[in-house]
């Protein structure tokens, strides 16, 4: 059962674009919600995360909306750059537990 | 450094022979999770520690895996009579507040 639905698989933009991925989840017990950054050959590295309580959480170039009643959430990035070319994952947990569950990722390819 | 540190970071073996990885979390971590990710995909969860204590077991963490982390530092995942499904990274990550979770680099193993 995949529990969290993450699109586009593939994204390309322009320098200075703003990518927009988006994921979906089923689990209404879920109520922490992370993006994760993944360069080649590399760990996961934390981006930033929300929890249900709000509706938008922006850290530097990065935003997520959150959308509780349509159980979405999305990350957007503003002045997107070429080093900003890597694989995005979001992800789902209860933070009374212990898993995260990810989605499928989104290779995202920022040009020049 | 005080990241998650893993070792090795790339494993080529035979299949039916066993491998044995290591994590090393952030110090006051007392969290620690192994996952695997195959080519294109999100991390999967296999197993979760509380201190030394193996909380949580994936139904993926078939009885050839053994994971361990015996004084509540350290952890230990070992793979028995490998076979060449076993090819994946192997990602351990680390937490102290429950659900935010940091990522070592990986341990890349490929089994001929």
């Amino acid at each position: 059962q995949q529990q969290v639905k993450q699109s586009p698989q593939s994204l390309i933009v322009q320098k200075g674009g703003i990518p927009i991925i988006n994921c979906a989840y089923e689990n209404t017990a879920f109520d922490y919600f992370p993006w994760y950054q993944q360069f080649p050959g590399k760990g996961p590295a934390l981006l930033i995360a929300i929890r249900p309580d709000v509706s938008e959480k922006k850290e530097g170039r990065f935003t997520i909306s959150f959308n509780k009643s349509a159980k979405q959430f999305s990350l957007h990035i503003m002045d997107s750059q070429p080093g900003d070319s890597a694989t995005y994952f979001c992800a789902a947990a209860k933070t009374s537990g212990s898993r995260l569950t990810f989605g499928e990722g989104t290779q995202l390819t920022v040009n020049p | 450094d005080t990241g998650v540190s893993q070792d090795p970071r790339h494993k080529i073996t035979k299949r039916g022979q066993n491998v044995t990885f290591r994590c090393d979390p952030i110090s006051e971590h007392n969290r620690l999770y192994w996952y695997r990710q195959t080519l294109g995909q999100g991390p999967e969860f296999l197993t979760y520690f509380q201190n030394e204590a193996q909380l949580e077991k994936s139904r993926l963490l078939s009885d050839r895996f053994s994971a361990e982390r015996p004084k509540g530092s350290f952890s230990t995942l070992e793979i028995q009579r490998t076979e060449q499904g076993d090819s994946a990274m192997y990602l351990c990550a680390s937490s102290l507040v429950a659900a935010e979770q940091f990522f070592g680099p990986g341990t890349r193993l490929t089994v001929l």
